[in-house]
């Protein structure tokens, strides 16, 4: 059974730090990795797709980085900013019928000004 | 830029009476699926529907659960008997079914059942 572990739980950094969201899965027969972002009370937002051929995907400020074979992501910020606040959850996609999403329970991220 | 609506936004509801979510996948998606979180938990899978039919659910999704895509845009979850503990946000998504298989979600329907 498919088991994803997000570290750390909660984060809190200064302003303009660079920093690491880490994602692990334990099953790497996955077709695809997403990364969203959650604001309070809302919805989730895509960030960053990595099918499972690929090593990693860019997005402005954003990179994600995947490594099947050890079954881990990382979600790189740069320069991070208070509006960057917001709980980051991984989530991979079994090689199915159906591609349905498996959540980790998410990084909590502060970004103090 | 297109995107997955979902009404209501929030919904209070008494113990034992039916509640339906509604959604509005993205117009050219192939895949559906509802997912829900209860308060300070994971996101959970609860079912996928394609083809006019639901190709995978989860073990949380039983009798009391369905879903419907009546007239080709709404997609729809129907709890016929709430319970206090299917009180969570619950999450619509589509996937448009091609190579990628990214999955664009909804902001949600708080479901509080009391």
């Amino acid at each position: 059974k498919q088991e994803v572990t997000q570290i750390p739980a909660a984060l809190s950094v200064p302003e303009g730090e660079n920093l690491v969201l880490n994602c692990s899965f334990t099953d790497s027969a996955i077709y695809n990795l997403q990364w969203f972002r959650q604001d309070p009370g809302k919805g989730l937002t895509s960030l960053l797709l990595i099918q499972s051929s690929q090593r990693e995907q860019t997005s402005g400020r954003l990179n994600a980085s995947l490594d099947k074979s050890s079954g881990r992501s990382t979600l790189y910020i740069a320069a991070s900013q208070p509006g960057d606040s917001a709980t980051y959850l991984c989530a991979v996609a079994r090689m199915d019928s159906s591609y349905k999403l498996i959540f980790g329970s998410g990084t909590r991220l502060l970004v103090r000004p | 830029e297109p995107e997955v609506t979902q009404t209501p936004s929030h919904q209070v509801t008494q113990m034992g009476q039916e509640v339906i979510l509604r959604c509005v996948p993205i117009s050219n998606h192939l895949y559906f699926y509802w997912y829900r979180q209860i308060l300070g938990q994971k996101v959970e899978f609860l079912v996928s529907f394609y083809n006019n039919e639901i190709s995978e659910k989860s073990e949380i999704f039983d009798d009391q659960f369905s879903v419907e895509r009546p007239d080709g845009s709404n997609f729809t979850l129907k709890i016929r008997s709430t319970k206090l503990e299917d009180s969570a946000m619950y999450f619509c998504a589509s996937s448009e079914g091609t190579d990628h298989y990214e999955a664009f979600f909804g902001q949600g329907t708080r479901l509080t059942v009391v």
